[in-house]
């Protein structure tokens, strides 16, 4: 079955750096799109960047554009994030999701999601 | 950047109830909009696609519908499992993928 297991939360002091990972198994992680999405405690969820199968592909919100860094390791069946210059309102569950086959842009599995606190 | 309103913010049900709850676009979006379930300290969960898709292993109870601005997530007959907050999603501005505000179904 499709799993999606993140790690790499924590807390953080304004201006740190964090990288997340994503371990995907059950399905053949080099033929998907992949996202990350975050929620702040108690808010909506808010999409954060996405990358393409190959990883030739990318985009970000403009809330993290300049400061986050999205790669994949299709061998290693690996998304990651890079988090740079960390503020207050980057705190939340961050999550990675993985696009649907033939609509990228749709989310058909989720991971449970790592937290990241940044408070000094 | 294309904004998303949902409506109701809340509303409470009671099981075996029908349950609708409207996404509007701030401009078109023709049918690149998606529906989420998500209970409490859970991940969502994909339930409707391209506006009326259903998603595999999803009960039929769940239906969407709407093109353009305006869309309905109907739930036929609300089940014990189903309180939960339901996001829309639109995806017709690429990349960027914003989800509406949500709507929190609970107990009445």
């Amino acid at each position: 079955q499709v799993q999606l297991v993140e790690s790499g939360g924590g807390l953080v002091k304004p201006g740190g750096s964090l990288r997340l990972s994503c371990a995907a198994s059950g399905f053949t992680f080099s033929d998907y799109y992949m996202s990350w999405i975050r929620q702040a405690p108690g808010k909506g969820l808010e999409w954060v960047s996405y990358i393409s199968s190959s990883g030739s592909t990318i985009y970000y919100a403009d809330s993290v554009k300049g400061r986050f860094t999205i790669s994949r390791d299709n061998a290693k069946n690996s998304l990651y994030l890079q988090m740079n210059s960390l503020r207050a309102e980057d705190t939340a569950v961050y999550y990675c999701a993985r696009g649907m086959d033939g609509s990228g842009w749709f989310f058909d599995y989720w991971g449970q999601g790592t937290l990241v606190t940044v408070s000094s | 950047d294309i904004q998303m309103t949902q409506s109701p913010s809340s509303v409470s049900a009671s099981v075996g109830d029908r349950v609708t709850i409207t996404c509007r676009a701030s401009q078109g979006i023709s049918s690149w909009l998606a529906w989420y379930q998500q209970k409490p300290g859970k991940a969502p969960k994909l339930l409707i696609y391209a506006a009326s898709s259903l998603q595999s292993g999803v009960p039929s109870r769940f239906s969407g519908s709407g093109s353009g601005t305006d869309f309905t997530l109907t739930i036929s007959s609300l089940q014990p499992e189903d309180f939960a907050t339901y996001y829309c999603q639109q995806a017709n501005s690429f990349p960027s993928f914003t989800f509406g505000p949500g709507t929190k179904v609970d107990i009445k």
